[in-house]
């Protein structure tokens, strides 16, 4: 059974940093990974999708790894803004594309 | 592109009513929708599945005689909360499956549901 697991739970940086937020999987065996943004009372955003061949993706500040074999991802946020205050989701299809596992999430403020 | 909406973004309804949801997607044919559900401060897990033309397929725990899902056209999909309570108030998000990207889901803006 897949579980995500996300590291910190949350995180509160001054604005200007770097930063990175983790997510971490048990079954290696996935067709992509995921990173969403959620906004409070919002739905999600989808921010990056890497495939399983695919090491990183990159989009503007923000740039996420993929090593399938240990079972984890990484989304680095370059200098970091109040706006990016939200909650970070990744998620991995479970039994083909259908079901998406989500973590439960980083929530991040950063402030002025 | 891949714009989902739902609709009502929120909705207050008494115990023991029913209460519909649609999620549509705008620009594109979802042969696939997906409900799911997030309570505060949770994570979403997912409720069902729905592919067009066809029953959906629950996850354990689910009750499907509660949570109604029709998937009617390429482009609709409801979800029906039958006899809310309390305990139902939550958040309820769908996605839907482009046929021409299978591998993604985009996700609407959700719907509050209060249930008093």
């Amino acid at each position: 059974k897949q579980e995500v697991t996300q590291i910190p739970a949350a995180l509160s940086v001054p604005e200007g940093e770097n930063l990175v937020l983790n997510c971490s999987f048990t079954d290696s065996a996935i067709y992509n990974l995921q990173w969403f943004r959620q906004d409070p009372g919002k739905g999600l955003t989808s921010l990056l999708l890497i495939q399983s061949s695919q090491r990183e993706q990159t989009s503007g500040r923000l740039n996420a790894s993929l090593d399938k074999s240990s079972g984890r991802s990484t989304l680095y946020i370059a200098a970091s803004q109040p706006g990016d205050s939200a909650t970070y989701l990744c998620a991995v299809p479970s039994g083909g594309y259908n079901k998406l596992i989500f973590g439960a999430g980083t929530r991040l403020a950063v402030h002025p | 592109g891949a714009v989902v909406s739902q609709h009502p973004s929120w909705v207050i309804c008494k115990s023991g009513t029913s209460v519909k949801i649609e999620c549509r997607s705008l620009d594109f044919q979802a042969t696939t929708m997906f409900w799911y559900r997030q309570f505060p401060k949770q994570s979403l897990m997912l409720m069902a599945t729905s592919n067009e033309g066809s029953k959906a397929t629950y996850e354990q725990g689910v009750e499907k005689d509660k949570f109604l899902i029709n998937h009617a056209s390429l482009t609709l999909s409801t979800l029906t909360v039958t006899s809310a309570h309390p305990e139902d108030s939550s958040f309820y998000i769908c996605s839907a499956r482009d046929r021409d990207t299978p591998y993604e889901q985009y996700f609407g803006p959700g719907t509050r549901l209060t249930v008093t």
